[in-house]
């Protein structure tokens, strides 16, 4: 299958500082990227959609300016979580659609001290 | 009614056992279906695709009945390496559209 490359896996930050993740396509272009996120026991939770070259697609209760999406090629997409907060801990994962597939990224383990 | 249900579990069974998920979905125009593996504190992996006449893939046997909206995994002769949450995904856009829709997974241990 295809590869995604997600980039850190592992983040432990001070409460204020914003968090870079990054995800990339390897062997494929991908005009869609989708960002969820995960928290203990729980089932994945749609963040956003990104789309490359226009602005991302956000879900109902998810701040658009707390995280902070920027598809700016077929291969990558960022989020940042800006000025972390505790309640922010979870881990975070990004996939990339190749037809009707998604495929996902190894996952961010963000944790905010 | 959740668009993408699935039997939480946890399914215990011993080794060598036969193991079967079902998920029930919500929206008739649902157009593809997969089921996804997920082990703890990792990414899902796409297991299979469901096609309308069934398929296989070794072990794994998937069946989807669209009348009754009703997808199905069958897991033989079941080795430890299953033990894993396993991800009933729909995608539940029409015609043209794309809205993959994840059930909330069935954990399965599988015991020496």
């Amino acid at each position: 299958g295809a590869v995604v490359s997600q980039h850190p896996s592992r983040v432990i930050c001070k409460s204020g500082t914003s968090v870079k993740i990054e995800c990339r396509s390897l062997d494929f272009q991908a005009t869609t990227m989708f960002w969820y996120r995960q928290f203990p026991k729980q089932s994945l939770m749609l963040m956003a959609t990104s789309n490359e070259g226009s602005k991302a697609t956000y879900e109902q209760g998810v701040e658009k300016d707390k995280f902070l999406i920027n598809h700016a090629s077929l291969t990558l997409s960022t989020l940042t979580v800006t000025s972390a907060h505790p309640e922010d801990s979870s881990f975070y994962i990004c996939s990339a659609r190749q037809g009707d597939i998604q495929y996902f990224g190894a996952g961010t383990r963000l944790s905010v001290l | 009614r959740k668009e993408v249900e699935q039997d939480p579990g946890p399914f215990n069974v011993p080794e060598g056992a036969t193991v079967a998920f079902n998920c029930t979905y919500s929206n008739s125009a649902s157009q593809s279906f997969f089921w996804y593996r997920q082990d703890c504190r990792k990414e899902p992996k796409l297991l299979m695709s469901v096609y309308s006449s069934g398929n296989e893939d070794g072990r794994f046997t998937a069946q989807l009945n669209r009348a009754s909206q009703y997808i199905s995994l069958l897991i033989r002769d079941s080795k430890l390496s299953d033990s894993a949450t396993y991800l009933c995904v729909v995608n539940a856009g029409g015609a043209g559209s794309y809205q993959l829709t994840f059930g909330k997974g069935t954990k399965l241990s599988v015991i020496p």
